[in-house]
């Protein structure tokens, strides 16, 4: 098992740029989840969801979009990157019916100038 | 609305040294609550979790402990490694909304010397 994959590592942008940020995972789990993290504030919830077919905002929404392609596919898309946006970007995912244990993929670096 | 604060936000020991890291929440109704560890520039490994109904974890050096009503959890890092410098992640799991979704501390970065 890969567990939770993410591409690109690294990626820079200017400002105005789109780019979709791809995260799989290989464990058949229902939820999925994106993540940012920024130094000072923590790790805080962009989107989720719960299961195929259905997304939900988490606590910092504004700029992105995503996308459930599949069971395994969770994409985060910037249409217009902003410089605010400079931060690094975890897919994670749960497994169902266990403990609620979260396993995260290895992150992507984003620069926008 | 949940918050998690960790302290201290920095810790360094000399190698050898016991130590124990502290998480509080402010609401007890969490379905779990993770340890995680994050090396630089890397990603999140989960070290211990906790079950609403249970007291405590443990995996080897490590010992993770669960106060619920006091909105407390500690981790305990036994005989300390160099290797074991990282940055220290608290996060619970909240009831409602996302299933699973997680509300994170700031971390506590310890550093372990020769």
């Amino acid at each position: 098992n890969a567990g939770v994959t993410q591409t690109p590592k690294f990626q820079v942008l200017k400002t105005g740029q789109s780019m979709t940020l791809q995260c799989a995972q290989d464990m058949n789990h229902n939820s999925m989840y994106w993540y940012r993290q920024d130094p000072g504030m923590g790790l805080r919830l962009i989107y989720y969801s719960a299961s195929e077919g259905t997304t939900d905002k988490g606590e910092v929404p504004n700029g992105y979009n995503v996308s459930r392609l599949n069971k395994r596919e969770f994409s985060l898309r910037l249409e217009s990157a902003a410089p605010s946006q400079t931060s690094v970007y975890f897919c994670a995912s749960i497994e169902q019916g266990g403990r609620g244990e979260q396993y995260f993929g290895p992150g992507t670096r984003l620069t926008v100038t | 609305k949940q918050e998690v604060t960790q302290i201290p936000a920095a810790l360094s020991v000399p190698e050898g040294e016991n130590l124990v890291l502290n998480c509080s929440f402010t609401d007890s109704a969490i379905y779990n609550l993770q340890w995680f560890r994050q090396d630089p520039g890397k990603g999140l490994t989960s070290l211990l979790l906790i079950q609403s109904s249970q007291r405590e974890q443990t995996s080897g050096r490590l010992n993770a402990s669960l106060d619920k009503s006091s909105g407390r959890s500690t981790l305990y890092i036994a005989a300390s490694q160099p290797g074991d410098s990282a940055t220290y992640l608290c996060a619970v799991t909240v009831y409602g909304g996302s299933q699973g979704n997680l509300i994170f501390g700031k971390g506590t970065k310890l550093s372990v010397k020769p």
